[in-house]
């Protein structure tokens, strides 16, 4: 698998319910942060998780890593209509910490 | 709140014309960024920016883009003689560098269609 790849690659849920999205990577990373992107739009950052955390949380965002598996998920709790987006994983390597982003995951909240 | 603003938002242009997208980084960040994304496919990374120079580039920044800080607050991405696989969407991403694991903030981007 690449880098960062996201599974599923779509996920409908109803109102309400829980979203889990799943991201693994391959190479040793520094962290890890999660990003939303709107049909179109720009990237917003949702949650930075340190190669040295396990779990990290944010309102209603729990991210967790674990680098022996060398994966990541992303819950969102009640999901809302307004959470329908593409979710994008992205690994923060070491010095320029630039990042290298997974397929993504489109997630559609049924009202 | 402080944003990475981007202009323009949507760009069109004649293949084998010059194009200069323009970003203005978030004032006190230090790390800049540019990354593109061609319809449904990954965001991929192209230059890392700091210290007025490159800090890295990937095999997609050839010798037809280049960057510049011409003043204390633009980042421009020039790509010269455009072609038709250039299309897609350009983000300029900014981060701060004191503390590593600082998150990077991306701007809305621009949608470049090369006809």
């Amino acid at each position: 698998s690449q880098q960062g790849e996201e599974d599923p690659q779509a996920l409908s849920i109803q109102e309400g319910e829980n979203a889990t999205m799943n991201c693994s990577y391959k190479t040793s990373i520094n962290n890890l942060q999660w990003y939303r992107q709107n049909s179109g739009r720009g990237l917003v950052h949702l949650i930075l998780i340190r190669s040295n955390e396990r779990e990290k949380h944010s309102g209603r965002l729990r991210v967790t890593l674990d680098t022996s598996k060398k994966s990541s998920s992303l819950l969102i709790t009640a999901s809302r209509a307004a959470d329908t987006a593409s979710y994008f994983c992205a690994t923060g390597d070491f010095g320029n910490e630039k990042l290298t982003f997974g397929t993504g995951t489109r997630l559609t909240i049924i009202p | 709140e402080p944003e990475v603003t981007q202009t323009p938002s949507h760009q069109v242009t004649q293949m084998g014309q010059e194009v200069i997208l323009r970003c203005v980084p978030i004032s006190n960040h230090l790390y800049f960024y540019w990354y593109r994304q061609i319809l449904g496919q990954k965001v991929e990374f192209l230059v890392s920016f700091y210290n007025n120079e490159i800090s890295e580039k990937s095999e997609i920044f050839d010798d037809q883009f280049s960057v510049e800080r011409p003043d204390g607050s633009n980042f421009t991405l020039k790509i010269r003689s455009t072609k038709l696989e250039d299309s897609a969407m350009y983000f300029c991403a900014s981060r701060v560098r004191e503390g590593v694991n600082t998150e990077a903030f991306f701007g809305q981007g621009t949608r470049l269609t090369v006809v």
